[in-house]
Protein backbone atom coordinates (compact mmCIF):
# COMPACT_ATOMS: atom_id res chain seq x y z
CA UNK A 1 0.00 0.00 0.00
CA UNK A 2 1.66 3.10 -1.23
CA UNK A 3 -1.06 5.54 -0.36
CA UNK A 4 -1.83 6.01 -3.67
CA UNK A 5 -4.90 4.27 -4.87
CA UNK A 6 -6.47 4.58 -8.54
CA UNK A 7 -10.20 3.45 -9.60
CA UNK A 8 -11.70 1.56 -11.25
CA UNK A 9 -8.17 -1.48 -11.30
CA UNK A 10 -9.96 -3.01 -14.91
CA UNK A 11 -11.61 -1.25 -17.76
CA UNK A 12 -13.20 -2.01 -21.04
CA UNK A 13 -14.92 0.72 -23.42
CA UNK A 14 -15.87 0.73 -26.65
CA UNK A 15 -14.50 3.45 -29.33
CA UNK A 16 -17.47 5.56 -28.52
CA UNK A 17 -17.66 5.37 -24.61
CA UNK A 18 -16.81 8.10 -22.40
CA UNK A 19 -15.06 7.28 -18.78
CA UNK A 20 -12.99 8.24 -16.49
CA UNK A 21 -9.99 6.82 -14.20
CA UNK A 22 -9.53 8.17 -10.83
CA UNK A 23 -6.74 8.81 -8.35
CA UNK A 24 -6.33 9.95 -4.88
CA UNK A 25 -3.37 10.26 -2.88
CA UNK A 26 -3.32 10.51 1.07
CA UNK A 27 0.00 11.54 1.28
CA UNK A 28 -0.25 14.77 1.54
CA UNK A 29 1.87 15.24 -2.07
CA UNK A 30 1.61 18.14 -4.01
CA UNK A 31 2.72 16.93 -7.33
CA UNK A 32 0.64 13.93 -9.46
CA UNK A 33 1.43 12.33 -12.70
CA UNK A 34 0.02 10.15 -15.06
CA UNK A 35 1.51 7.39 -16.94
CA UNK A 36 1.18 5.27 -19.35
CA UNK A 37 2.61 1.54 -19.51
CA UNK A 38 2.17 -0.31 -22.79
CA UNK A 39 3.52 -3.54 -23.47
CA UNK A 40 7.53 -3.68 -24.01
CA UNK A 41 7.66 -0.56 -23.90
CA UNK A 42 9.11 2.39 -21.20
CA UNK A 43 6.60 3.72 -18.48
CA UNK A 44 5.59 7.31 -20.61
CA UNK A 45 4.57 10.47 -18.49
CA UNK A 46 1.49 11.82 -19.98
CA UNK A 47 0.59 15.13 -17.30
CA UNK A 48 2.03 16.26 -14.57
CA UNK A 49 0.41 18.77 -11.57
CA UNK A 50 1.60 20.82 -9.81
CA UNK A 51 -0.45 22.33 -6.57
CA UNK A 52 -3.63 21.53 -9.11
CA UNK A 53 -1.56 23.62 -11.92
CA UNK A 54 -0.47 21.44 -14.87
CA UNK A 55 3.23 21.73 -15.40
CA UNK A 56 3.58 19.07 -18.28
CA UNK A 57 1.88 17.53 -20.86
CA UNK A 58 3.92 15.34 -23.49
CA UNK A 59 2.27 15.45 -26.47
CA UNK A 60 -0.94 13.91 -25.53
CA UNK A 61 -3.62 13.17 -28.09
CA UNK A 62 -6.62 15.34 -26.82
CA UNK A 63 -9.14 12.01 -26.45
CA UNK A 64 -7.10 12.24 -23.04
CA UNK A 65 -8.41 14.91 -20.68
CA UNK A 66 -6.93 15.51 -17.20
CA UNK A 67 -8.28 17.44 -14.24
CA UNK A 68 -6.69 18.02 -11.09
CA UNK A 69 -9.91 19.91 -8.70
CA UNK A 70 -7.45 19.69 -5.59
CA UNK A 71 -3.75 18.36 -4.88
CA UNK A 72 -5.45 14.75 -3.59
CA UNK A 73 -7.17 14.09 -6.57
CA UNK A 74 -6.55 13.46 -10.47
CA UNK A 75 -8.69 12.15 -13.34
CA UNK A 76 -7.91 11.41 -16.53
CA UNK A 77 -10.98 11.85 -18.53
CA UNK A 78 -11.17 9.61 -21.66
CA UNK A 79 -13.51 9.77 -24.53
CA UNK A 80 -13.20 8.46 -28.19
CA UNK A 81 -10.15 6.59 -27.89
CA UNK A 82 -8.26 3.94 -30.14
CA UNK A 83 -7.65 0.79 -29.37
CA UNK A 84 -3.61 1.35 -29.35
CA UNK A 85 -4.93 3.30 -26.72
CA UNK A 86 -5.32 0.00 -24.54
CA UNK A 87 -2.45 0.17 -21.32
CA UNK A 88 -1.67 0.39 -17.91
CA UNK A 89 -2.37 3.73 -17.11
CA UNK A 90 -0.23 4.58 -13.46
CA UNK A 91 -0.85 7.54 -11.42
CA UNK A 92 2.01 8.75 -9.40
CA UNK A 93 2.69 11.58 -6.56
CA UNK A 94 5.68 13.10 -5.06
CA UNK A 95 6.08 15.67 -2.65
CA UNK A 96 6.36 18.05 -5.06
CA UNK A 97 8.23 17.96 -9.10
CA UNK A 98 11.70 18.50 -7.06
CA UNK A 99 11.66 15.63 -5.21
CA UNK A 100 13.35 12.26 -6.26
CA UNK A 101 10.81 9.58 -4.78
CA UNK A 102 7.35 8.91 -6.73
CA UNK A 103 4.74 6.88 -4.95
CA UNK A 104 2.87 4.91 -7.67
CA UNK A 105 -0.81 3.91 -7.61
CA UNK A 106 -1.78 0.12 -8.65
CA UNK A 107 -2.69 1.29 -12.01
CA UNK A 108 -5.96 1.15 -14.39
CA UNK A 109 -5.60 -2.12 -16.71
CA UNK A 110 -7.50 -0.55 -19.76
CA UNK A 111 -8.62 -2.22 -22.77
CA UNK A 112 -10.56 -0.44 -26.18
CA UNK A 113 -12.05 -2.63 -28.22
CA UNK B 1 16.98 14.11 -26.02
CA UNK B 2 17.51 11.56 -23.54
CA UNK B 3 18.06 7.44 -24.24
CA UNK B 4 18.04 4.66 -21.52
CA UNK B 5 18.96 1.21 -21.74
CA UNK B 6 18.92 -1.50 -19.68
CA UNK B 7 18.53 -5.31 -21.13
CA UNK B 8 15.01 -6.70 -21.37
CA UNK B 9 15.63 -10.05 -19.54
CA UNK B 10 17.45 -11.92 -17.36
CA UNK B 11 17.63 -14.82 -15.09
CA UNK B 12 19.29 -15.99 -11.96
CA UNK B 13 19.52 -18.66 -9.25
CA UNK B 14 17.68 -18.05 -5.40
CA UNK B 15 20.44 -17.32 -3.49
CA UNK B 16 22.56 -15.88 -6.10
CA UNK B 17 23.83 -12.47 -6.73
CA UNK B 18 22.87 -10.24 -10.32
CA UNK B 19 23.70 -7.09 -11.37
CA UNK B 20 21.27 -5.48 -13.87
CA UNK B 21 22.54 -2.69 -16.12
CA UNK B 22 21.78 0.52 -17.25
CA UNK B 23 23.18 3.04 -20.03
CA UNK B 24 21.94 6.63 -20.46
CA UNK B 25 22.42 9.40 -22.79
CA UNK B 26 20.88 12.86 -21.53
CA UNK B 27 21.33 16.61 -21.93
CA UNK B 28 21.56 16.71 -18.53
CA UNK B 29 21.68 14.78 -15.14
CA UNK B 30 20.00 14.69 -11.66
CA UNK B 31 19.70 11.65 -10.52
CA UNK B 32 18.98 8.06 -11.60
CA UNK B 33 16.36 5.91 -9.83
CA UNK B 34 15.70 2.16 -9.44
CA UNK B 35 12.17 1.03 -9.46
CA UNK B 36 10.53 -2.11 -8.46
CA UNK B 37 7.36 -3.62 -10.33
CA UNK B 38 5.57 -6.47 -9.88
CA UNK B 39 3.85 -7.93 -12.19
CA UNK B 40 0.26 -5.99 -11.96
CA UNK B 41 1.45 -4.23 -9.89
CA UNK B 42 2.76 -0.40 -9.17
CA UNK B 43 6.54 0.11 -8.91
CA UNK B 44 7.79 0.96 -5.86
CA UNK B 45 11.19 3.27 -5.29
CA UNK B 46 14.36 1.33 -4.26
CA UNK B 47 17.39 3.43 -4.82
CA UNK B 48 18.47 7.29 -5.64
CA UNK B 49 22.14 7.88 -6.84
CA UNK B 50 23.06 11.57 -7.69
CA UNK B 51 26.76 11.38 -7.10
CA UNK B 52 29.69 8.63 -8.37
CA UNK B 53 29.76 5.66 -5.82
CA UNK B 54 27.61 2.69 -4.32
CA UNK B 55 24.65 3.26 -2.28
CA UNK B 56 24.04 0.36 -0.27
CA UNK B 57 20.66 -0.72 1.27
CA UNK B 58 19.92 -4.00 2.85
CA UNK B 59 20.21 -6.93 -0.16
CA UNK B 60 20.24 -4.37 -2.44
CA UNK B 61 22.71 -1.83 -3.87
CA UNK B 62 22.89 0.47 -6.81
CA UNK B 63 26.00 2.35 -8.40
CA UNK B 64 26.45 5.27 -10.72
CA UNK B 65 29.49 6.63 -12.65
CA UNK B 66 28.63 9.68 -14.24
CA UNK B 67 31.07 10.33 -16.44
CA UNK B 68 30.34 6.57 -18.25
CA UNK B 69 26.57 7.42 -18.08
CA UNK B 70 26.45 4.29 -16.30
CA UNK B 71 24.92 2.80 -12.89
CA UNK B 72 23.87 -1.17 -12.05
CA UNK B 73 21.48 -2.51 -9.40
CA UNK B 74 22.85 -5.68 -7.41
CA UNK B 75 20.47 -7.87 -5.83
CA UNK B 76 22.29 -10.30 -3.41
CA UNK B 77 21.37 -13.40 -1.72
CA UNK B 78 18.27 -13.74 -4.37
CA UNK B 79 14.48 -15.16 -3.00
CA UNK B 80 12.23 -16.26 -5.58
CA UNK B 81 10.36 -12.94 -4.50
CA UNK B 82 13.00 -10.88 -5.95
CA UNK B 83 11.39 -11.94 -9.59
CA UNK B 84 9.88 -8.56 -10.70
CA UNK B 85 10.89 -5.79 -13.27
CA UNK B 86 13.18 -3.62 -12.16
CA UNK B 87 13.31 0.14 -13.90
CA UNK B 88 16.00 2.30 -14.23
CA UNK B 89 14.83 6.32 -14.92
CA UNK B 90 16.86 9.24 -15.04
CA UNK B 91 15.82 12.75 -13.72
CA UNK B 92 17.26 15.70 -16.31
CA UNK B 93 18.58 19.43 -15.57
CA UNK B 94 15.81 21.18 -13.21
CA UNK B 95 12.48 19.74 -12.27
CA UNK B 96 12.11 17.95 -15.46
CA UNK B 97 10.22 14.54 -14.78
CA UNK B 98 11.85 10.90 -14.88
CA UNK B 99 12.21 9.49 -18.48
CA UNK B 100 12.02 5.73 -17.75
CA UNK B 101 13.78 2.73 -19.27
CA UNK B 102 11.97 0.02 -20.61
CA UNK B 103 12.56 -2.27 -17.90
CA UNK B 104 14.47 -5.61 -17.05
CA UNK B 105 12.57 -8.19 -16.20
CA UNK B 106 14.27 -10.80 -13.61
CA UNK B 107 13.16 -14.26 -13.14
CA UNK B 108 14.73 -16.20 -10.18
CA UNK B 109 14.77 -19.69 -10.50
CA UNK B 110 15.13 -22.46 -7.50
Amino acid sequence: ETGVTQTPRHLVMGMTNKKSLKCEQHLGHNAMYWYKQSAKKPLELMFVYSLEERVENNSVPSRFSPECPNSSHLFLHLHTLQPEDSALYLCASSQDTSRNEQYFGPGTRLTVT
Amino acid sequence: GQNIDQPTEMTATEGAIVQINCTYQTSGFNGLFWYQQHAGEAPTFLSYNVLDGLEEKGRFSSFLSRSKGYSYLLLKELQMKDSASYLCAVRGLGNTPLVFGKGTRLSVIA
